[in-house]
């Protein structure tokens, strides 16, 4: 089974800040791999299909890279809305998420 | 306007069965997905299984001997039956629809389970 690890576990960052958060598979997952925002209360929402794909709605900070094992979701200028748990799953066969990172504003 | 709901009983007895039903509007049983996940409180999200398009169904491994999905197309529901439940299964279950993308863009919004005598 493909294993999905998220690092950091946890940042506290200041609005207007960048922020990267990393997610890495056990094995190639080409592409497959989408990303969703949870805030406290709510339904994880898609951010990033695809690793690079935004999905309808979401702000143009938002931005999601890599390929193969490795992948990056970015966010360029946090704005305090952006304050969540953010999730990265690979997508296709057997979905699996991975540990999530929890993002603070300062 | 696709939409999702989870519904089912909010508290469950240990070794006793769980069954929930996700019902959905704005698209077919028969050319969309529905995928089962869950989250613990305060943990992370765990996919449990999937209904097909076509009737097909596929589960994670470890909740396999547990679990069985079906659904009835005609009503626009998609069913959950897991047995033997313990404390560790108390969290909240969602329903969410993916089509052939694979990505789960539509989310119920959970119901809550509490597995305790």
């Amino acid at each position: 089974n493909i294993v999905m690890t998220q690092s950091p576990k946890s940042m506290s960052i200041s609005v207007g800040d960048r922020v990267t958060m990393n997610c890495k598979a056990s094995q190639n997952v080409y592409n497959n791999i989408a990303w969703y925002q949870q805030k406290p209360g709510q339904s994880p929402k898609l951010l990033i299909y695809y690793a690079s794909n935004r999905y309808n709605g979401v702000p143009d900070r938002f931005t999601g890279s890599g390929y193969g094992t490795d992948f990056t979701l970015t966010i360029n200028s946090v704005q305090a809305e952006d304050a969540a748990f953010y999730y990265c799953q690979r997508i296709y066969n057997s979905p699996t998420f991975g540990g999530g990172t929890k993002l603070e504003l300062k | 306007q696709v939409q999702l709901k989870e519904s089912g009983p909010g508290l469950v007895q240990p070794s006793q069965t769980l069954s929930l039903t996700c019902t959905v509007s704005g698209f077919s049983l028969t050319s969309y997905n529905v995928h089962w996940v869950r989250q613990p409180p305060g943990k992370g999200l765990e996919w449990m299984g999937r209904m097909r398009y076509n009737g097909d169904t596929s589960y994670n491994s470890a909740l396999k001997s547990r679990l069985s999905i079906s659904r009835d197309t005609s009503k626009n529901q998609v069913f959950l039956k897991m047995n033997s439940l313990q404390t560790d299964d108390t969290g909240t279950y969602y329903c969410t629809g993916t089509g052939s993308s694979g990505y789960f863009d539509y989310w119920g919004q959970g119901v809550m389970v509490t597995v305790s005598s």
